[in-house]
């Protein structure tokens, strides 16, 4: 079945230590997204790549950084978690950016910062 | 602003109708989602409207009024697998890529 895969599912980290989350995709979407989702809070978009072309929201902080180093896999890198960073990390697919095109999330890393 | 807003929780019993509503302001309009969640995991999509009117999918119904900034979720026959919380997202017309998403309603289905 095509669909979105996060590893791991829960990531433990200490206070400053940087920490890597993965994403992949089988269904060749152009545009992958991160968010952040804190508990009973929304989805908070982090930026999103559309084939190459990253975009950053404007209230993303410095701390997290993302790399796409081909269609099928996307990464989140915070630099130096804070205990404010511990969320549900939600990688999401889409096949276009325009009206109608649905996105799919990928299960969620739940990252606790120690 | 741009601003979603949903009930925090409602509670439901199994077999019966239960309509969750969804009002928006936002800087244009590209259309509006409905996405369920259960606790722990990804939002799974359910429906979209981007005209006004009632889109039927199964058990499931969602009606959108521009106008009024306004949505609704229907969930007939209600099985207590629907306990979830319920995600309204809207995508602006500044961006439109972007999803602004409510807090979510968190639905109890009671037997």
């Amino acid at each position: 079945d095509a669909m979105v895969i996060q590893n791991p599912r829960y990531q433990v980290t200490q206070f400053g230590k940087p920490v890597t989350l993965s994403c992949s995709q089988t269904l060749n979407h152009n545009v992958m997204y991160w968010y952040q989702q804190k508990s009973s809070q929304a989805p908070k978009l982090l930026f999103h790549y559309y084939d190459k072309d990253f975009n950053n929201e404007a209230d993303t902080p410095d701390n997290f950084q993302s790399r796409r180093p081909n269609t099928s896999f996307c990464f989140l890198d915070i630099r130096s978690p804070g205990l404010g960073d511990a969320a549900m990390y939600l990688c999401a697919t889409s096949r276009g950016r325009t009206s109608g095109n649905e996105q799919f999330f990928g299960p969620g890393t739940r990252l606790t910062v120690l | 602003g741009q601003n979603i807003d949903q009930p925090t929780e409602m509670t439901a019993t199994e077999g019966a109708i239960v309509q969750i509503n969804c009002t928006y302001q936002t800087s244009g309009f590209n259309g509006l989602f409905w996405y369920q969640q259960h606790a722990g995991e990804a939002p799974t999509f359910l429906s979209y409207n981007v005209l006004d009117g009632l889109e039927e999918k199964g058990r499931f119904s969602s009606f959108l009024s521009r106008s009024k900034g306004y949505s609704y979720l229907l969930l007939k026959e209600l099985q207590m697998k629907d306990s979830a919380s319920y995600l309204c997202a809207v995508r602006g017309g500044d961006s439109s890529y972007k999803l602004i998403f409510g807090s979510g309603t968190r639905l109890l289905v009671r037997p």
